[in-house]
């Protein structure tokens, strides 16, 4: 149980286009995920707190008409990065919280923006 | 002061040591605890939670000291296939913000 998957799993594109990552709890439903980004050999950093129903609580420094997050129902959150630049190119990871808050994550999307 | 602090390391054990590591937390109101590993270029995977009497599974033990504020990860009987990154998160009580630690990688050799 617990499965978190994650789409797609790598893109790459052109500089100012629109990147939209989906972000699906397979096994149960989630009312809160949270989206990170990873620099390599750096540490997950959250970017925003994704809550069905309602608008994400975006961390400080993240630009929420950047990374456009949409949590329509229990099971799906999507992250859209607009107009993307090279430096948005990361790993971003989305997790869905369990029952005990405890972390399931998808597999991540690797973005490279040319 | 960081909120969640771990040793970078590496730690570079043999195959069959012990190892140990700890993670100290700064706010006495954090409520959950876990360790996860994460692998070169994946997701994190959660290894365990950590509760307040200690638990163990197969070769892992975790521990949570409240009175010092940090929390252990034992591994016993070290496999090569432990190499990885190990962090820990702590979640502050009334609170569901994980907060991360910056993972102490671990590599095991022959």
């Amino acid at each position: 149980g617990a499965v978190v998957s994650q789409h797609p799993s790598r893109v790459i594109c052109k500089s100012g286009t629109s990147v939209k990552i989906e972000c699906r709890s397979l096994d149960f439903q989630a009312t809160t995920m949270f989206w990170y980004r990873q620099f390599p050999k750096q540490s997950l950093m959250l970017m925003a707190t994704s809550n069905e129903g309602s608008k994400a609580t975006y961390e400080q420094g993240v630009e929420k008409d950047k990374f456009l997050i949409n949590h329509a129902s229990l099971t799906l959150s999507t992250l859209t990065v607009t107009s993307a630049h090279p430096e948005d190119s990361s790993f971003y990871i989305c997790s869905a919280e369990g029952s005990y808050n405890e972390q399931f994550f998808g597999p991540g999307t690797r973005l490279t923006v040319l | 002061r960081k909120e969640v602090e771990q040793d970078p390391g590496p730690f570079n054990v043999p195959e069959g040591a012990t190892v140990a590591f700890n993670c100290t937390y700064s706010n006495s109101a954090s409520q959950s605890f876990f360790w996860y590993r994460q692998d070169c270029r994946k997701e994190p995977k959660l290894l365990m939670s950590v509760y307040s009497s200690g638990n163990e599974d197969g070769r892992f033990t975790a521990q949570l000291n409240r009175a010092s504020q940090y929390i252990s990860l034992l591994i016993r009987d070290s496999k090569l296939s432990d190499s990885a990154t190990y962090l820990c998160v702590v979640i502050l009580g009334g609170s569901y913000i994980p907060t991360f630690g910056r993972g102490t990688s671990l590599i095991v050799h022959p």
